[in-house]
C-alpha cells in the first residue's frame, strides 16, 4: 500500500539556521507529492507539490523540496528559519484519484 | 470568497450522542473531503465526494455519514458518538483534477465523554 514516513517527530532549530525535513514514501508508479504546513490551531496550508519535471521544486515562504525518485524521498528545506516558521509539517502523496495518504506530521521548534 | 468552512469550532458530546459537522465552500469546487486528525497519526480519510450526489468511504469510515446534495456543502455525521471519534476534524475541497491544491477548513475540536 501506498504510504508516506516521515522519521522526525520534532526538530528544534535556531531561527536563521537552515531547516530540512525528511520525508520517504512507498508507491509504486510516479507519485504526486506534497507538503502542507499548519500553524496552531490553524488548517492546512500547502506549501508545495511535485508532479512531474525539475525535481526540485519552489513553495511558498521561502521553501523548497527534492524529489529523489532512487531514495523515494521529497525532503522539505528552508535555508533560513523565522519564528513564525513554528509549525507542524505534514508530508502526503495522492495514492488514487484525489486522495491524500498523509505522514505523521513533523513539529518544528524555532528558538531564538 | 469564504473558501472552506467549518462549524461548530469546538464541541463536546456525550457517548451515544449524535451530531453533525457543517461544512461548505464557495469555489465551486467539485471534490470534498473529510479527514481526522489524532496525535502521531497524521490526517486520515474518513469519506469523499467527487460531486453532488456522489461520496465514497475512505480510510476509517465506520461510525460516520456523509452526504453531497448540493456542490456547496458536505456534512459530515456522527451517529452515536464514542470516546474514539474524540479527535480534530477537517474538510477539505479542490478542482476535480489530481494536480489542484486541496483547501483545508480550520477544523472542528470535537470531545466525546
Amino acid at each position: 500500500a501506498q504510504s508516506v514516513t516521515q522519521p522526525d517527530i520534532h526538530i528544534t532549530v535556531s531561527e536563521g539556521a537552515s531547516l530540512e525535513l525528511r520525508c520517504n514514501y512507498s508507491y509504486g508508479a510516479t507519485p504526486y507529492l506534497f507538503w502542507y504546513v499548519q500553524s496552531p490551531g490553524q488548517g492546512l496550508q500547502l506549501l508545495l507539490k511535485y508532479f512531474s519535471g525539475d525535481t526540485l521544486v519552489q513553495g511558498i515562504k521561502g521553501f523548497e523540496a527534492e524529489f529523489k525518485r532512487s531514495q523515494s524521498s521529497f525532503n522539505l528545506r528552508k535555508p533560513s528559519v523565522h519564528w513564525s516558521d513554528a509549525a507542524e509539517y505534514f508530508c502526503a502523496v495522492e495514492v488514487n484519484d484525489y486522495k491524500l495518504s498523509f505522514g505523521a506530521g513533523t513539529t518544528v521548534t524555532v528558538r531564538a | 470568497n469564504a473558501g472552506v468552512t467549518q462549524t461548530p469550532k469546538f464541541q463536546v458530546l456525550k457517548t451515544g450522542q449524535s451530531m453533525t459537522l457543517q461544512c461548505a465552500q464557495d469555489m465551486n469546487h467539485e471534490y470534498m473531503s473529510w479527514y481526522r486528525q489524532d496525535p502521531g497519526m497524521g490526517l486520515r480519510l474518513i469519506h469523499y465526494s467527487v460531486g453532488a450526489g456522489i461520496t465514497d468511504q475512505g480510510e476509517v469510515p465506520n461510525g460516520y455519514n456523509v452526504s453531497r446534495s448540493t456542490t456547496e456543502d458536505f456534512p459530515l455525521r456522527l451517529l452515536s458518538a464514542a470516546p474514539s471519534q474524540t479527535s480534530v476534524y477537517f474538510c477539505a475541497s479542490s478542482f476535480r483534477t489530481r494536480t489542484d491544491t486541496q483547501y483545508f477548513g480550520p477544523g472542528t475540536r470535537l470531545t466525546v465523554l
